[in-house]
């Protein structure tokens, strides 16, 4: 069975630009959930969407956004980038129901110049 | 959830058990001890939980006090692979529909040397 797969590996944006990071969870898995990661704050938990909807917000500010499709793939969306948004975005995926383990992606390594 | 302490870093000789200690005093009844592990320029990975009777699995053995105010990641034979940083998670029972969200600490790095 095929694992979580991220795109893009690598991003490089400029300040005040928007990003759109993709994320292909484990065939059958219906929970996508989104975490950043910086050598600050550690990991820390963004959303999760399971069924097209969003179940978990973390605290973070609304330009960090995120969907979730019919088919369970799921993007996350930041606006108005800033030089503290450099991370490293990870998406974990699970059944959604009565789960005991997240599968992680590689992740999306995004640097703000 | 409860909040978890771990020691920052620890060194393990290959070939030898790695015993990773944490503690979550204020854990409460209905929490799992999840522990997942982060090897450098990947996603976590799950390895085990456990509620209060001790696990084993084929990755590792998670022996859980019997107040639960602490529990013990074991990796029986470490080997180079198993260098990582390793996180202790507590976090209500999965079977409550809804609740993926997972809190991670900072974690103990575990070095393994040849």
């Amino acid at each position: 069975k095929a694992g979580v797969t991220q795109t893009p590996r690598y991003l490089i944006k400029t300040r005040g630009q928007q990003v759109t990071l993709s994320c292909s969870p484990i065939s059958g898995h219906r929970s996508v959930s989104w975490y950043q990661q910086t050598p600050g704050q550690g990991l820390q938990f963004l959303f999760e969407y399971f069924s097209e909807t969003q179940r978990n917000k973390g605290n973070f500010p609304g330009r960090f956004s995120g969907r979730q499709f019919s088919n369970s793939r799921s993007e996350m969306n930041v606006s108005t980038l800033e030089l503290g948004d450099s991370a490293l975005y990870l998406c974990a995926s699970s059944s959604g129901v009565n789960t005991y383990e997240q599968y992680f992606g590689p992740g999306t390594r995004l640097t703000v110049t | 959830d409860a909040k978890t302490t771990q020691p920052p870093s620890m060194d393990c000789a290959e070939g030898r058990a790695a015993n990773l200690p944490c503690n979550h005093s204020t854990i409460s009844g209905n929490e799992y001890v999840y522990w997942y592990r982060q090897i450098h320029s990947q996603g976590p990975q799950y390895i085990i939980h456990g509620l209060k009777n001790n696990e084993t699995n084929e990755m590792a053995s998670l022996i859980i006090t019997e107040d639960r105010k602490s529990s013990t990641l074991i990796l029986p034979h470490a080997t180079l692979r198993d260098t990582a940083v390793y996180y202790c998670i507590v976090r209500v029972a999965a079977a409550n529909f809804g609740n993926e969200k997972l809190t991670f600490g900072t974690g103990t790095r575990l070095t393994i040397i040849p």
